[in-house]
């Protein structure tokens, strides 16, 4: 395991469809982040899980969007009745106590929502 | 609320200059800083990482200086190559104790090395 992957890279919606990504982090990571990058953007904190536990959501994550980490492994991100607005780079980044929690960042997920 | 801004948002320059990034953040409060590279499309690749109690980190032509009690924070990279072209984003982890986690990002600067 070389790294933080995520599936799918890219994915185009229409608006009003659900849709969902997966992010698998570093192995015996158990810290996962979710952040959003729109275009032009630095990326911005959506949510965190130590291993099962989400124990914090940014007020960006509305209504729409739920994460989940079953058995503090892979971690998914759905957002349902997608907007435009949501059209954006979805960034998962993991972590570890004895790497001090330094975050390594996976390759995105870019959507975009028509 | 932390912010962290960099200047110039972007930075055009011929190949085998040195050149220097800039970073600036409102808390000095911080438990580290890190600069990370991300090419079009990409995701983010980790440069250097300066905890709050350093005030230099070197890798091979990239080093990274930085002043917690100004809130500043800068990348030199010297004899700058066309692969060098990307952005580069500065973000901080907030919290002296080191609970904290979550990283707060300046926007960017999108570096073009000419050949």
């Amino acid at each position: 395991d070389t790294g933080v992957s995520q599936d799918p890279r890219h994915k185009i919606t229409k608006r009003g469809q659900n849709v969902t990504f997966r992010c698998d982090p570093i192995s015996e990571h158990n810290r996962l982040y979710w952040y959003r990058q729109t275009l032009g953007q630095g990326p911005e904190f959506l949510t965190y899980f130590q291993n099962e536990a989400q124990l914090e959501k940014s007020r960006l994550l509305s209504d729409r969007f739920s994460a989940e980490r079953p058995k503090g492994s892979f971690s998914t991100l759905e957002i349902q009745r997608t907007e435009q607005g949501d059209s954006a780079m979805y960034l998962c980044a993991s972590s570890s106590r004895l790497a001090d929690y330094e975050q390594y960042f996976g390759p995105g997920t870019r959507l975009t929502v028509t | 609320k932390q912010e962290v801004t960099q200047i110039p948002a972007a930075l055009s320059v011929p190949e085998g200059e040195n050149l220097v990034l800039n970073c600036s953040f409102t808390d000095s409060a911080i438990y580290n800083l890190q600069w990370f590279r991300q090419d079009p499309g990409k995701g983010l690749t980790s440069l250097l990482l300066i905890q709050s109690s350093q005030r230099e980190q070197t890798s091979g032509r990239l080093n990274a200086s930085l002043d917690k009690s100004s809130g500043r924070s800068t990348l030199y990279i010297a004899a700058s190559q066309p692969g060098d072209s990307a952005t580069y984003l500065c973000a901080v982890r907030e919290g002296s104790g080191g609970s904290n986690y979550k990283l707060t990002f300046g926007k960017g600067t999108l570096l073009t090395v000419n050949p």
